[in-house]
C-alpha cells in the first residue's frame, strides 16, 4: 500500500480565497482524522470520521473550515475563506478503530499571505 | 476539553546520555501511544501501551504508563544523534478520538 496520500504537499494563496486540501487513506482502515500542526499550538485534532461519518468536529476552528468523507478513500478540508492565521501544516492520517497505529500522510505546508 | 501536557518541551543533550521524557493529563485513557515526527514528516508510531503500570521497552527505549492511565514516560538511554526528532505522545479517548501531546522536540550532538 502507498500509505496515506495527501495533496497539495504545499499550497501558497491569498487571503480570502478558497482552499481545498485532499486526502487518500489507506485501504480498509475505517477512521479518518485531520490534524493541523504550528509551532505555537502542536498537533492540534480538527475533525475525525468513523466509517465515513463526522464523529467529534469540536476542534474545528470556525465556520470557515469544513470537512467531508464521501466514501471509504477520500476526504476533503476545506477552508473558505482563507485568513493568514490558517497557515500551518495539515496532517490527515488513518487507522483501524481500537489501539492501533495511526498513519499519517507527509501532510500540506499552507501558507496564507 | 482534554490535554496532554509533556515536559520537557525542548531537551539539548550530548550523545550517551540518558533522558527521561513526561506526558501528564487529568484525563484517563484507554490506550496511550508515543510517536516520533522528523522534519518534513508525519509522526511514526513507536510505541502502544494500553494496561496501567504497563512497562514497554523497544531497544534503548523504555516506554511506561501510568497506574491510573493518566500518564506515561518515555526513558532513552545513551541517546545518539539518530534519536534527534520531535516526540509525541498520544492518548485515545473512547477507543477512537486520538489526541497528541504538546510535543518534546529532543536535540543530540555527536
Amino acid at each position: 500500500d502507498a500509505g496515506v496520500i495527501q495533496s497539495p504537499r504545499h499550497e501558497v494563496t491569498e487571503m480570502g480565497q478558497e482552499v481545498t486540501l485532499r486526502c487518500k487513506p489507506i485501504s480498509g482502515h475505517n477512521s479518518l482524522f485531520w490534524y493541523r500542526q504550528t509551532m505555537m499550538r502542536g498537533l492540534e485534532l480538527l475533525i475525525y470520521f468513523n466509517n465515513n461519518v463526522p464523529i467529534d468536529d469540536s476542534g474545528m476552528p470556525e465556520d470557515r473550515f469544513s470537512a467531508k468523507m464521501p466514501n471509504a478513500s477520500f476526504s476533503t478540508l476545506k477552508i473558505q475563506p482563507s485568513e493568514p492565521r490558517d497557515s500551518a501544516v495539515y496532517f490527515c492520517a488513518s487507522r483501524w478503530t481500537g489501539f492501533t497505529e495511526a498513519f499519517f500522510g507527509q501532510g500540506t505546508r499552507l501558507t496564507v499571505v | 476539553t482534554q490535554l496532554l501536557e509533556q515536559s520537557p518541551q525542548f531537551l539539548s543533550i550530548q550523545e550517551g546520555e540518558n533522558l527521561t521524557v513526561y506526558c501528564n493529563s487529568s484525563s484517563v485513557f484507554s490506550s496511550l501511544q508515543w510517536y516520533r515526527q522528523e522534519p518534513g514528516e508525519g509522526p511514526v508510531l513507536l510505541v502502544t501501551v494500553v494496561t496501567g503500570g504497563e512497562v514497554k521497552k523497544l531497544k534503548r527505549l523504555t516506554f511506561q504508563f501510568g497506574d491510573a492511565r493518566k500518564d506515561s514516560s518515555l526513558h532513552i538511554t545513551a541517546a545518539q544523534p539518530g534519536d534527534t526528532g520531535l516526540y509525541l505522545c498520544a492518548g485515545a479517548v473512547n477507543t477512537d478520538k486520538l489526541i497528541f501531546g504538546t510535543g518534546t522536540r529532543l536535540q543530540v550532538f555527536p
